[in-house]
């Protein structure tokens, strides 16, 4: 079936250390890509998407490509920030659909 | 705009008794979808309403169910609870055009504890 496969956290880093977090999926179809993020004691909110190959979806300075030929969509950040530290959640769905398929989340801890 | 607002924000109830929790989507939105999340199994889809109409369903038993009234809000129920039902039951609200089109915006969640 569908699924979404992160790499396992904890993720440590410094702050101003880039930031890579691994995320790939399978897929019968052609899924948009998405990566949501859960600041602690709070729910998830959308970080970016991408709806077609070779898309890169971006904001706050966290950025991710989707590539099909590699079925990835790894998330970056050149320079991160103590209030990057959340858990960050990888996620697929098909088009007129509101089920979204969730990898199992990496933590990531950012210290001063 | 008020956001996603999901009541209670914790419970504690028994094995075998039955759960009931509450979502409020934003103003204007007519899907509803709610997910289970739990440190073993991460984020699994539940359902989603829209319209008042179960629009998806997840691989879950008889035992969870939800339903949508004509103001949007929805509820959900698990019955018969087991221990391995605490969770943290998270509630999402959209315009419905499905998550590629329109944002899904995610209340702050209920956390459940069955013992």
């Amino acid at each position: 079936g569908d699924s979404v496969t992160q790499m396992e956290g904890p993720v440590t880093l410094s702050e101003e250390a880039f930031l890579t977090i691994n995320c790939t999926y399978t897929a019968t179809g052609y899924p948009s890509l998405f990566w949501y993020v859960q600041y602690p004691g709070e729910g998830l909110q959308l970080l970016l998407k991408a709806t077609k190959a070779d898309d890169k979806g971006s904001n706050k300075g966290f950025e991710a490509t989707y590539r099909k030929e590699t079925t990835s969509f790894h998330l970056e950040k050149g320079s991160v920030q103590v209030s990057d530290s959340a858990v960050y959640f990888c996620a697929l769905a098909f088009y007129n659909t509101d089920k979204l398929i969730f990898g199992t989340g990496t933590r990531l801890q950012v210290f001063p | 705009k008020a956001g996603v607002t999901q009541t209670p924000r914790y419970l504690i109830k028994t094995r075998g008794q039955q759960v009931t929790l509450s979502c409020s989507p934003i103003s204007g939105h007519r899907s509803v979808s709610w997910y289970q999340q739990t440190p073993g199994q991460g984020l699994q889809f539940l359902f989603e309403y829209f319209s008042e109409t179960q629009r998806n369903k997840g691989n879950f038993p008889g035992r969870f169910s939800g339903r949508q009234f004509s103001n949007s809000r929805s509820e959900m129920n698990v019955s018969t609870l087991e221990l391995g039902d605490s969770a943290l039951y998270l509630c999402a609200s959209s315009l419905g055009q499905g998550p590629s089109t329109d944002e899904q915006y995610f209340g702050p969640g209920t956390r459940l504890t069955v013992t």
